[in-house]
């Protein structure tokens, strides 16, 4: 199947602070979501972003789908900010609507 | 987007029981899904649930451990079945709406078994 890989996996930020957030998938993909998980566990949807950028507030992302790789940008990071990013994929090809997901990112913003 | 309820939040059981996880949707889905979070992982795609026919397992998930019903549109069912402590996790139902690729996530399901 299709291998999603993210980095860093951990990541501490001071407050104030911005970050690079990356998703590397090994195939074309029809669909392309970023999450954050909040500390009480409930999975916020940021983007839907096959390709192209899209920005919304202090975040943003930008998918290069021909070089298979997906990023999100966190300016002026805030403590509510910490949690799991999660980047999921489904592919174009067999995929069958299921999204795979990544292993995820652990942001911790320090005030 | 879609409003989507699960019930209970979270519930503490007993190994060798059985617990039901109910998932309602405020719109018309094209596809439901159970995932599920073990501590400390990623997510984990159980099965898509079928509305009036059998889930479709995943790979590593059986019908006779994670019993699944899909009666109408928008509400479905996952079953844990015989729990050990291992099946300690979040359980997460998921939909795509109708005319949307996107996907979204209800609250979970937080299951610890003793």
């Amino acid at each position: 199947g299709i291998q999603v890989e993210q980095s860093p996996p951990d990541l501490i930020l001071q407050e104030g602070a911005n970050s690079t957030l990356r998703c590397n998938f090994s195939d074309s993909v029809n669909n392309l979501q970023w999450f954050h998980q909040n500390p009480w566990g409930q999975l916020i949807n940021l983007f839907y972003i096959p390709s192209g950028t899209k920005q919304n507030g202090r975040l943003s992302a930008t998918t290069v789908a021909t070089e298979r790789y997906s990023l999100l940008y966190i300016s002026s990071s805030q403590t509510t900010d910490s949690g799991v990013y999660f980047c999921a994929v489904d592919p174009s090809a067999g995929g069958n609507n299921r999204l795979a997901f990544g292993k995820g990112n652990q942001v911790v913003v320090i005030p | 987007s879609a409003v989507i309820s699960q019930k209970p939040s979270r519930d503490i059981c007993q190994r060798g029981t059985s617990l039901t996880i109910q998932c309602q949707v405020d719109s018309q889905v094209t596809m439901m899904f159970w995932y599920r979070q073990q501590p400390g992982q990623s997510l984990t795609l159980i099965a898509t649930a079928n509305q009036g026919s059998e889930a479709t397992y995943e790979s590593g998930f059986v019908i006779d451990k994670f019993p699944i019903s899909r009666p109408n549109l928008t509400f479905s069912t996952l079953t844990v079945s015989n729990m050990s402590p291992e099946d300690s996790s979040i359980y997460l139902c998921s939909v795509r709406l109708i005319s949307y690729n996107e996907q979204f996530f209800g609250p979970g399901t937080r299951l610890t078994v003793l």
